[in-house]
């Protein structure tokens, strides 16, 4: 069955960039979407389809998809964006499915 | 504006059923399918499966199959999850979520604000 992998945990400083990655066979192939969930509240898109943002979403974060790795980056990031990240797709390989990464904790130390 | 407003936290026994409902409201409710996930604690997130609200029509996470139940009221633009044989490892907060107009699959654009489920005997 497809998994999805992502870094339990990345840090940043104030200002600099993250990157974020969620690995997966072929990934390329499939529409990636990331959630940002912060403490006690419920997960919150901020990237759909590979590189979309929805509306209200930061220009800051943005999203890449190549060959088996994705890439959620965010620029200039502040302390707001301390959060879980979770990267998303839609796997009919198998059993119909909606699938998730393990999550990323993002630590803007 | 679209929200997803869901009932509140239960403690349930081991073995018993729960039924959490998810009110919608600010978008046509037959227009969009309604997704339900989980995260326990310390754990991810977790597909549970979907439902058309329009037909009633679901499918469910092979988990899930035989143990939980997604229904849909259109006139007062509700859905319904009801999980049974529950366990302790049951215990988590669960999700209702909007599907992306005209999507079935695809992305997550409105969640709910979740609902504590307490498996304890």
């Amino acid at each position: 069955s497809y998994v999805l992998t992502q870094p339990p945990s990345v840090s940043v400083a104030p200002g600099q960039t993250a990157m974020i990655t969620c690995g997966g066979n072929n990934i390329v192939s499939k529409s990636l979407h990331w959630y940002q969930q912060k403490p006690g509240q419920a997960p919150a898109l901020v990237v759909y389809d590979d590189f979309d943002r929805p509306p209200g979403i930061p220009e800051r974060f943005s999203g890449s998809n190549s060959g088996n790795t994705a890439t959620l980056t965010i620029t200039r990031v502040e302390a707001g964006d301390e959060a879980d990240y979770y990267c998303q797709v839609w796997d009919n390989s198998s059993d119909l499915r909606m699938l998730f990464g393990g999550g990323t904790k993002l630590t803007v130390i | 504006q679209v929200q997803l407003v869901q009932s509140g936290a239960e403690v349930k026994k081991p073995g018993a059923s729960v039924k959490v409902s998810c009110k919608a409201s600010g978008y046509t409710f037959t227009s969009c399918y309604i997704h339900w996930l989980r995260e326990a604690p310390g754990q991810g997130l977790e597909w549970m499966g979907i439902i058309n609200p329009s037909v009633g029509s679901t499918t469910y996470a092979q988990k899930f199959q035989g143990r939980v139940i997604m229904t849909g009221d259109t006139s007062t633009s509700t859905i319904y999850m009801d999980l049974s044989s529950l366990r302790s490892e049951d215990t988590a907060v669960y999700y209702c979520a909007r599907a992306a107009p005209g999507y079935s699959s695809g992305w997550l654009d409105y969640w709910g604000q979740g609902t504590l489920v307490t498996v304890s005997s």
